[in-house]
C-alpha cells in the first residue's frame, strides 16, 4: 500500500479564500484522523471518523472548519473562509481498529493563508 | 487535563546516549506511545508500551514507565545523526462512552545529533 495520501502537499492561499485539503486513508482502514500541527499549539486532533461517519468534531477550531468523508477512501478538510491563523501542517491520519492500533500519518499539507 | 508534557530541546553527540522525558496526566492510559517526525514528514509509530510494563526494549531503544509518577522516558543508545527528529510522546484516554481511545500527543522534543 502508499500509505495515506495528502494532497495537496503545499497551499498558499489568500485570507478569505477557501481551501480544500484532501486524504486518502489506508486501504481498510476504519478510522481516518484529521490533525492540525503549529508551533503555538503543537499537534491537535481536530476530527475522527469511523466506517466514513464522524465521531467527535470537538476539536474543530470553528464553525468555518468542516470535513467529509464520502466513501471509505476519501475524506476532505474545509476551510471557508480561510485566515491566516489558520496557517498550519494539516495531518490526516488512519488506524485499523479500535483501541492501541497504530495510526498511520500522511506527510501533511502545509497550508500558509497571507 | 489532557496535557502530556515534554522538553522541547536535546542535543547530544553521536555515540552518547539520549534520553527523552514525558509526563503525562491519565492514570487510566491503557497504552503510551513514542512517535518519531522527521524534517517534511508526518509522525511514525516508534514504540509503545503497555501500561502494565515498567520497562521495553527494543534494539536501541528503551521505554521506561513509571505509573506512580505518571513518567514515561524513551532511551535511545548510540544515538546517530540520523536519530534526529522530533520525538512526541503520546497517551491514550477513553474518549467519552466509546470503546476508542483517542490520542493526545505532547509538544514533542527535538533531537539534535551532532558529529
Amino acid at each position: 500500500d502508499a500509505g495515506v495520501i495528502q494532497s495537496p502537499r503545499h497551499e498558499v492561499t489568500e485570507m478569505g479564500q477557501e481551501v480544500t485539503l484532501r486524504c486518502k486513508p489506508i486501504s481498510g482502514h476504519d478510522y481516518l484522523f484529521w490533525y492540525r500541527q503549529t508551533m503555538m499549539r503543537g499537534l491537535e486532533l481536530l476530527i475522527y471518523f469511523n466506517n466514513n461517519v464522524p465521531i467527535d468534531d470537538s476539536g474543530m477550531p470553528e464553525d468555518r472548519f468542516s470535513a467529509k468523508m464520502p466513501n471509505a477512501s476519501f475524506s476532505t478538510l474545509k476551510i471557508q473562509p480561510s485566515e491566516p491563523r489558520d496557517s498550519a501542517v494539516y495531518f490526516c491520519a488512519s488506524s485499523l481498529a479500535l483501541g492501541m492500533n497504530e495510526q498511520y500519518f500522511g506527510p501533511g499539507t502545509r497550508l500558509t493563508v497571507t | 487535563g489532557e496535557d502530556v508534557e515534554q522538553s522541547l530541546f536535546l542535543s547530544v553527540r553521536e555515540g552518547d546516549s539520549s534520553v527523552i522525558n514525558c509526563t503525562y496526566t491519565d492514570s487510566s492510559s491503557t497504552y503510551l506511545y513514542w512517535y518519531k517526525q522527521e524534517p517534511g514528514a508526518g509522525l511514525q509509530l516508534l514504540t509503545y508500551i503497555f501500561s502494565n510494563m515498567d520497562m521495553k526494549q527494543d534494539q536501541r531503544l528503551t521505554v521506561l514507565l513509571n505509573k506512580k509518577d505518571k513518567h514515561l522516558s524513551l532511551r535511545i543508545a548510540d544515538t546517530q545523526t540520523g536519530d534526529s527528529a522530533i520525538y512526541f510522546c503520546a497517551e491514550s484516554i477513553r474518549w467519552m462512552n466509546t470503546g476508542f481511545q483517542k490520542l493526545v500527543f505532547g509538544t514533542g522534543t527535538r533531537l539534535l545529533v551532532s558529529p
